[in-house]
C-alpha cells in the first residue's frame, strides 16, 4: 500500500498563530485526501489533491499536493480553538484510503 | 439525517463472543468501506464492496472478520471467536464512485466501539 507519514504527531500552538503540516511519501501518489477528526468524533472529507503542484484553499485553510506528487501540506492561517482535532493525509489507490497516523492540533485560547 | 448511520454504538462482548455489526450507508453510494481505529492511529482499512461485491480484503484481516453487503445497500461485518485485540472503533464509510468520474470523498459513519474483556 502507500503509506505516508505525519510528524510530529501533536502539536500545541497559540489561537491566532499559523500551523503548517506535512505528509511525506517515498513513493509517487496520484492522488491524496485531508480529513478531519474532532476528539470523539468520525474522520471529515476535507479536500482531495489530484494534479502535481495543485493548491487548494478552503477559508483559512490552504492544501497543497507537491510537484513530484511526494508530499502534501496543510496550512491554517490564524488558527481558532475551532481547529482542534486531528488532520489525516490518506493517499487512494482503486478507491481504498490509506490514513497516516495523523497530526493532534491542540490551540491555547 | 441522510449520512452513514451504525449500529450499535457500542458494544462490549466476552472474549470468544461473536458479534456483528451493521452500517446504512447514503442511499445513493455505491461504494461502501470498512476500517478499524486504535486509539492514536488513523483509521485502518479492512475491506470494501462496490454494489454487493467485495472487490478488496485486507492481508492483515483474519479469517475471523466476514463483511457482507447482500443487497448493495447496507452492510454487516461479524467478528467470530472476539479476541482482546479486536478492541477498537469500528468505522465504516460510503463513498460515489464512478469509472469516467473517478473516486470522490467518502463519508465516514459514527462508528461502532467495541470492547472485548
Amino acid at each position: 500500500g502507500q503509506q505516508v507519514m505525519q510528524i510530529p504527531q501533536y502539536q500545541h500552538v497559540q489561537e491566532g498563530e499559523d500551523f503548517t503540516t506535512y505528509c511525506n511519501s517515498s513513493t509517487t501518489l496520484s492522488n491524496i485526501q485531508w480529513y478531519k477528526q474532532r476528539p470523539g468524533g468520525h474522520p471529515v472529507f476535507l479536500i482531495q489533491l489530484v494534479k502535481s503542484g495543485e493548491v487548494k484553499k478552503q477559508k483559512r485553510l490552504t492544501f497543497q499536493f507537491g510537484e513530484a506528487k511526494k508530499n502534501s501540506s496543510l496550512h491554517i492561517t490564524a488558527t481558532q480553538t475551532t481547529d482542534v482535532g486531528t488532520y489525516f493525509c490518506a493517499p487512494g489507490a482503486n478507491s481504498k484510503l490509506t490514513f497516516g497516523k495523523g497530526i493532534t492540533l491542540s490551540v491555547r485560547p | 439525517d441522510t449520512g452513514v448511520s451504525q449500529d450499535p454504538r457500542h458494544k462490549i462482548t466476552k472474549r470468544g463472543q461473536n458479534v456483528t455489526f451493521r452500517c446504512d450507508p447514503i442511499s445513493e453510494h455505491n461504494r461502501l468501506y470498512w476500517y478499524r481505529q486504535t486509539l492514536g492511529q488513523g483509521p485502518e482499512f479492512l475491506t470494501y464492496f462496490q454494489n454487493e461485491a467485495q472487490l478488496e480484503k485486507s492481508r492483515l484481516l483474519s479469517d475471523r472478520f466476514s463483511a457482507e453487503r447482500p443487497k448493495g445497500s447496507f452492510s454487516t461485518l461479524e467478528i467470530q471467536r472476539t479476541e482482546q485485540g479486536d478492541s477498537a472503533m469500528y468505522l465504516c464509510a460510503s463513498s460515489y464512485y464512478h469509472v469516467a468520474a473517478g473516486v470522490y470523498e467518502q463519508y465516514f459513519g459514527p462508528g461502532t466501539r467495541l470492547t472485548v474483556t
